[in-house]
């Protein structure tokens, strides 16, 4: 079975910090997809990015990075410089291909000002 | 390109009503999705078409649930004799054709609330 975990419920960090979000995923596919989407307090999901298992490399999209790491089954996400602006909850989500989505609970983000 | 839309966007009801929610996909995407989230959990499966068929239903969906996605256009979710429990965030998701199947873009979702 396919299980995603977030095991940090909440971060608190002051604008500018970086700050890191894990996930690890659990499953017996060798072709899947991971995801990460952001929840902010309006409710929609946003598509932030998403990786094949076939593709261990790193990605940078701005103050966005993603670390892939096959040996471990991660996938995080870093946010450098820290705005108000990415408070939100943060999702990472494992996908077979094509299908449905496994999400894990959702990290908190607070950025304060 | 309009997105995922989907109304209504909040219902309340009290417990043994009947509710339905539309969700009208990207059009061209012959996926569609449904999910569940409840407060402070990440979204969960319920069920998901391909074109007009539906190929996958989660254990969530009781007989109380049901989905269809006539001529494979928008769908409709109903739920049935509703219960406290059924509260939740009811999100709308579609994907296009095959090779781009694994991007979902998702809907701003019906929050259901009931008394």
């Amino acid at each position: 079975a396919q299980k995603v975990t977030q095991a940090q419920t909440e971060i608190s960090v002051v604008e500018k910090e970086d700050v890191t979000l894990d996930c690890v995923y659990e499953t017996r596919d060798t072709t899947y997809y991971l995801f990460w989407y952001k929840q902010p307090p309006s409710g929609e999901l946003v598509f932030l990015i998403r990786r094949n298992s076939f593709d261990e490399q790193n990605e940078i999209s701005g103050r966005y990075s993603w670390n892939f790491q096959k040996s471990t089954s991660s996938f995080n996400f870093t946010i450098t410089a820290s705005q108000v602006v990415d408070s939100a909850v943060y999702f990472c989500a494992l996908s077979e291909y094509g299908n449905k989505l496994v999400f894990g609970a959702g990290t908190i983000l607070r950025v304060k000002s | 390109d309009t997105g995922v839309s989907q109304d209504p966007r909040h219902k309340i009801t009290k417990r043994g009503q009947n509710v339905t929610f539309r969700c009208d996909p990207i059009s061209e995407h012959n996926r569609l999705y449904w999910y569940r989230q409840t407060l402070g959990q990440g979204p969960e499966f319920l069920t998901y078409f391909q074109n007009e068929a539906q190929l996958e239903k989660s254990r969530l969906l009781s007989d109380r649930f049901s989905a269809e996605r006539p001529k494979g256009s928008f769908s409709t979710l109903e739920i049935q004799r509703t219960e406290q429990g059924d509260s939740a965030m009811y999100l709308c998701a579609s994907s296009p054709p095959l090779g781009r199947q694994h991007e979902q873009y998702f809907g701003p979702g019906t929050r259901l609330t009931v008394t």
